[in-house]
Formats: structure tokens, C-alpha cells, sequence
């Protein structure tokens, strides 16, 4: 079956702390990719991470790919009231015909 | 560059009509996908179409179809509306089909089904 694990599914947390969403993904992929979503709103593309290693890096947000493991982290660093959002990762599976696999979704509410 | 535009934005319909939604990829993009958005479901995958040829299809039923016109513009067509079909349907446009780069994503289309 081809899914998706984001945990946690909701995080509330105080400015000035980090924290880490996680990825996981349930079949061979070298193509991860991380959105965000304001509320009512469309979806953000943040990283494309196509390669076992790969780390990029916007601003407070740092998200990086272990193709072995099937597992992306998107790490937030001293977080702002700003990143509150809910944040997606989705992947393609290798040998597919390229659609699109989600994850639930990552609730992030940052508190002033 | 202007981004994907998605008409309309709200819609209301009651149970048994059909709806049509519309897509505008960023200009340039020759690869549109749709999918819908609801609570329970999350983020589910309907097609994708490139140069006006479905390419692939997520697993909805019959009802769901979509075409793709020689200017990449695209469109959904839902018939028969059920209730559970109330849902965000997002439009997302890249340059080429099966990535790798990313999708870009409309504002997307709020459908309520009475």
C-alpha cells in the first residue's frame, strides 16, 4: 500500500523552540516533497528533495531526505508565530507513473 | 509570472446536479493536476493531463472526469453531485509531467453539495 506517516499530526509550541515533523513513506522514492497551508488557503511548495542526503534549508525551516530509512524530517528552528501553518509531505513512488502520494497533514500552532 | 487561476472559487449545488470546474496553468506549463481536499480524506489525487492526454487517474469513480485544451487550460467535470462531494478542489500546473520539479499549486475551487 502506498502511504504516507506524518507525526506528529498536531504540535503546539512556544516561540523560540524547535521541533521536528517526520516523514515517513511506505515505498522506494528518491522524489519528497514538502508543502504548507495556511488556513482557507491553497498549498506552498517548500522543498523538493530529490536525492538520499539531501538537505535544504529556507530560513527557520530545514528539511532533509534519508532515501534507506524512507523518511524526511522538516525541522523548524527557533520557531515564530509567522510558521503557523499546516504542513504536508508528499512523495512519488519510483517505478510509478508519477502520481502524488500524501501525508495527513502536520498541524503546527506556534504561540507568541 | 502570473500563477495557476482556478474559477470559480465557491460553488453551491444540491445533490444530483453537475458542476464544471476550470483550471489556468502558469503560462508555459503543459501539465495540470486536480485533486480534492476534504477533512476526512485529506489530500487525494484525481488525474493529471499533459499535452490534453490523461496521463493518470486516482482512484474515483466515473462521475470525476476532466479534459485538457491545446492552451493547457483544463477543466473537471463532476456529475451527479453526492453529498461527500463537498470538498476543496485544488489545481496544481508543472512544466512537464512526473515531475521532478515541484507542483504549483491555484487557490483552489470550495464546493458545497446540499
Amino acid at each position: 500500500e502506498l502511504k504516507v506517516e506524518q507525526n506528529p499530526l498536531f504540535l503546539s509550541m512556544q516561540e523560540g523552540k524547535n521541533y521536528t515533523i517526520y516523514c515517513n513513506y511506505s515505498t522506494t522514492s528518491d522524489r519528497l516533497y514538502w508543502y504548507r497551508q495556511d488556513p482557507g488557503k491553497s498549498l506552498e511548495s517548500l522543498f523538493v528533495l530529490l536525492s538520499n542526503g539531501a538537505v535544504k534549508q529556507e530560513g527557520r525551516l530545514m528539511a532533509s531526505l534519508d532515501t534507506k530509512a524512507r523518511l524526511s524530517t522538516l525541522h523548524i528552528t527557533a520557531a515564530v508565530h509567522d510558521l503557523s501553518a499546516t504542513y504536508f509531505c508528499a512523495f512519488i513512488p519510483s517505478d510509478s507513473n508519477y502520481q502524488l502520494i500524501w501525508g495527513a497533514g502536520t498541524k503546527l500552532i506556534i504561540k507568541p | 509570472k502570473a500563477g495557476v487561476t482556478q474559477t470559480p472559487r465557491y460553488l453551491i449545488k444540491t445533490r444530483g446536479q453537475q458542476v464544471t470546474l476550470s483550471c489556468s496553468p502558469i503560462s508555459g506549463h503543459r501539465s495540470v493536476s486536480w485533486y480534492q481536499q476534504t477533512p476526512g480524506q485529506g489530500l487525494q489525487f484525481l488525474f493529471e493531463y499533459f499535452s490534453e492526454t490523461q496521463r493518470n487517474k486516482g482512484n474515483f469513480p466515473g462521475r470525476f472526469s476532466g479534459r485538457q485544451f491545446s492552451n493547457s487550460r483544463s477543466e473537471m467535470n463532476v456529475s451527479t453531485l453526492e453529498l461527500g462531494d463537498s470538498a476543496l478542489y485544488l489545481c496544481a500546473s508543472s512544466y512537464q509531467a512526473g515531475g521532478p520539479e515541484t507542483q504549483y499549486f491555484g487557490p483552489g475551487t470550495r464546493l458545497l453539495v446540499l
